[in-house]
């Protein structure tokens, strides 16, 4: 199975800050690579697929890249209604596996 | 606008079972691979089952393997998970999820979630 592993588990930013989430795949993935966003008591919404491709009615703050084996997300200017956990997964190949989750927290 | 409503959840002593339903709406339902996907309490979100288009495909999570089925019926557009020799570990939300589409096909992600249903598995 593949292992994705995101750094880092938690960070405390501020309203506007710019926020890099990281997510390494244990073996090559292509750009099969989603990110959720998931807030207490609420289902996963997804945000960005195909490691790059931002969903419909997104934001265009949140983007994504990479390829391969590494990957990140990106919120250029963090607002009061990102704060959540959010989660890489890789759909190359059954199971599809999750990161296990950032947490983003008001400093 | 599609809608997946979970049902079936509850508390079963181990060794137990329950049934599972996902009813969708808002969509061609027939059309669409579906997923499980589970969060145990405070935990993060982990892979279960999929079924694609007709039914006739299936894979699982080794952790369920031999225990769980995925089903649909398309007419009733409603898909299933039948869990069977539950355990503690299988205690969590079980959402079923809708893999996506765009302008230029379907990929591989979930881009409609329901709001899960909750199973404990405890004595």
């Amino acid at each position: 199975d593949i292992q994705m592993t995101q750094s880092p588990s938690s960070l405390s930013a501020s309203v506007g800050d710019r926020v890099t989430i990281t997510c390494r795949a244990s073996q090559t993935i292509s750009s099969y690579l989603n990110w959720y966003q998931q807030k207490t008591g609420k289902a996963p919404k997804l945000l960005i697929y195909v490691a790059s491709r931002l969903r419909s009615g997104v934001p265009s703050r949140f983007s994504g890249s990479g390829s391969g084996t590494d990957f990140t997300l990106t919120i250029s200017s963090l607002q009061p209604e990102d704060f959540a956990t959010y989660y890489c997964q890789e759909s190359y190949s059954t199971p599809w596996t999750f990161g296990q989750g950032t947490k983003v927290e008001l400093k | 606008e599609v809608q997946l409503v979970e049902s079936g959840g509850g508390l079963v002593h181990p060794g137990g079972s329950l049934r599972l339903s996902c009813a969708a709406s808002g969509f061609t339902f027939s059309h669409y691979w579906m997923h499980w996907v589970r969060q145990a309490p405070g935990k993060g979100l982990v892979w279960v089952s999929r079924l694609n288009s007709d039914g006739s495909n299936t894979d699982y999570a080794d952790s369920v393997k031999g225990r769980f089925t995925i089903s649909r019926d398309n007419a009733q557009n409603t898909l299933y998970l039948q869990m069977n020799s539950l355990r503690a570990e299988d205690t969590g939300l079980y959402y079923c999820a809708r893999e996506g589409d765009d302008s230029t096909g379907y990929y591989d992600a979930f881009d409609y979630w329901g709001q899960g249903t909750l199973v404990t598995v405890s004595s």
